[in-house]
């Protein structure tokens, strides 16, 4: 059975550090997708990024970053200078379909940013 | 914005009530799915529905249902509402094809029983 895990429950760091928020995930496919997905204050949850299985490149996209490991079956996602705007609940997803309705999601981690 | 559109965005009402959250998917989006966020279960997927059929049930309550429209927008019916149904309901789409399994969410609909 798939299994997401986000150990850190909570983590508070000051403007402009560089955290990390790690996933850990469990799955007997050889197939599957890993997602972020960011919660604001507001409420809606923000789409951030898709990964297959088959690809461990690791992505940059302006101050966010996503190392992906299958040797330790981990998904991280770093936010370098860190914003108060990214203060939020973020939440790392395991699907092992193209259809998703299998998508599993972690508790999720609520990052503070202090300015 | 993900495309997504709910109504309500908040709701209160009585125990006992019925409630109709109605949600909209992005342009061309065949598939909707209906989610439950509350404090001690997390997000938690209801129902799935892609062209007007059922595809998959979730953890979906007995007085919970819904249905999908031949204009593809969705309502999800919660009856007989009880303290614990308060929670934040999302509604999300999915593309078909190769991107089917990126779900894009709603902003959710905000559900309090008093």
């Amino acid at each position: 059975a798939q299994k997401v895990t986000q150990a850190q429950t909570e983590i508070s760091v000051v403007e402009k550090e560089d955290v990390t928020l790690d996933c850990v995930y469990e799955t007997r496919d050889t197939t599957y997708y890993l997602f972020w997905y960011k919660q604001p204050p507001s409420g809606e949850l923000v789409f951030l990024i898709r990964r297959n299985s088959f690809d461990e490149q690791n992505e940059i996209s302006g101050r966010y970053s996503w190392n992906f490991q299958k040797s330790t079956s981990s998904f991280n996602f770093t936010i370098t200078a860190s914003q108060v705007v990214d203060s939020a609940v973020y939440f790392c997803a395991l699907s092992e379909a193209v259809s998703s309705n299998d998508m599993r999601f972690g508790a999720g981690t609520r990052l503070t940013v202090k300015p | 914005d993900s495309g997504v559109t709910q109504t309500p965005k908040h709701l209160i009402t009585a125990t006992g009530q019925r409630v109709t959250l109605r949600c909209s998917p992005r342009s061309g989006d065949l598939s909707v799915y209906w989610y439950q966020q509350s404090l001690d279960q997390g997000l938690q997927f209801l129902i799935q529905y892609y062209n007007g059929e059922e595809r998959a049930k979730g953890n979906i309550l007995e007085r919970f249902s819904a249905q999908q429209f031949p204009d593809l927008h969705s309502e999800l019916n919660l009856s007989s509402l009880e303290l614990g149904d308060s929670a934040l309901y999302f509604c999300a789409s999915s593309p078909s094809g190769p991107n089917g399994n990126t779900i894009y969410f709603g902003e959710g609909s905000w559900l309090t029983v008093v």
